[in-house]
């Protein structure tokens, strides 16, 4: 069964770097999506990105944080400078390009843990 | 914005038991789906319901979107079944799914 697959699984930075990290949606959904979830708490919304331009975007996601489509496949989330309240599991979700309402069901990958020293 | 409540939040039942899990929103929505957050961090999308009844082995889900509820149900529970489930839901002309903060359940041998 076709997957989001995320890298790396783990990263691991110091407070004021720069992280990237990646994800490969299922290969014909066309929207993209990412979210994190603090440790213990309810998963997030963070953006949404369809036809190579963001298309809703939380509070959450500041001047910070920034997302691309660099390829056909890859999909990434950029965190300028990082915080330590940064520090989450960050997930990535792609759909199907829909046609009918049975095909916004969301699919999501095993997600990055990010840990800010 | 929309509030979306589960209930319980804690939930311990042994191997074999059935249970409920429910799902309350505040308002109207598109959709809801039910996702199954395992050990290891992963979410298992479990179903897409944004009305009606769905079943899945011994799983299924009902969602009466007039009333602004869904059940999701377990049944002859097994210990990999533990984890948090948490239910999300899509509101009209948005993007992002909103999640519910979840019920986390732990089966017992």
């Amino acid at each position: 069964e076709p997957e989001v697959t995320q890298t790396p699984s783990h990263q691991v930075t110091q407070m004021g770097q720069e992280v990237i990290l990646r994800c490969v949606p299922i290969s014909n959904h066309l929207y993209f999506y990412w979210y994190r979830q603090i440790l213990g708490q309810k998963v997030e919304f963070l953006v949404s990105f369809y036809n190579n331009e963001i298309s809703e975007k939380s509070e959450i996601f500041d001047d910070q944080f920034s997302v691309e489509r660099p390829d056909g496949s890859n999909f990434t989330l950029k965190i300028r400078s990082t915080k330590l309240e940064d520090s989450a599991m960050y997930f990535c979700a792609s759909r199907d390009p829909g046609g009918d309402a049975t095909n916004e069901k969301l699919f999501f990958g095993s997600g990055t843990q990010l840990s800010v020293l | 914005g929309i509030q979306v409540e589960q209930s319980p939040p804690d939930l311990i039942l042994q191997e074999g038991a059935n249970s409920t899990l429910r799902c309350n929103f505040s308002d109207s929505v598109n959709n809801l789906q039910w996702f199954h957050q395992n050990p290891w961090g992963q979410l298992i999308n479990l179903f897409y319901i944004p009305s009606g009844t769905k079943q899945n082995g011994r799983l299924s889900a009902t969602t009466v979107a007039t009333e602004r509820y869904s059940l999701l149900y377990i049944s002859s529970s097994q210990t990999t079944d533990s984890g948090v489930y948490f239910c999300a839901v899509h509101i009209p002309g948005r993007r992002a799914l909103t999640f519910g903060s979840g019920t986390r359940l732990q089966v017992q041998p």
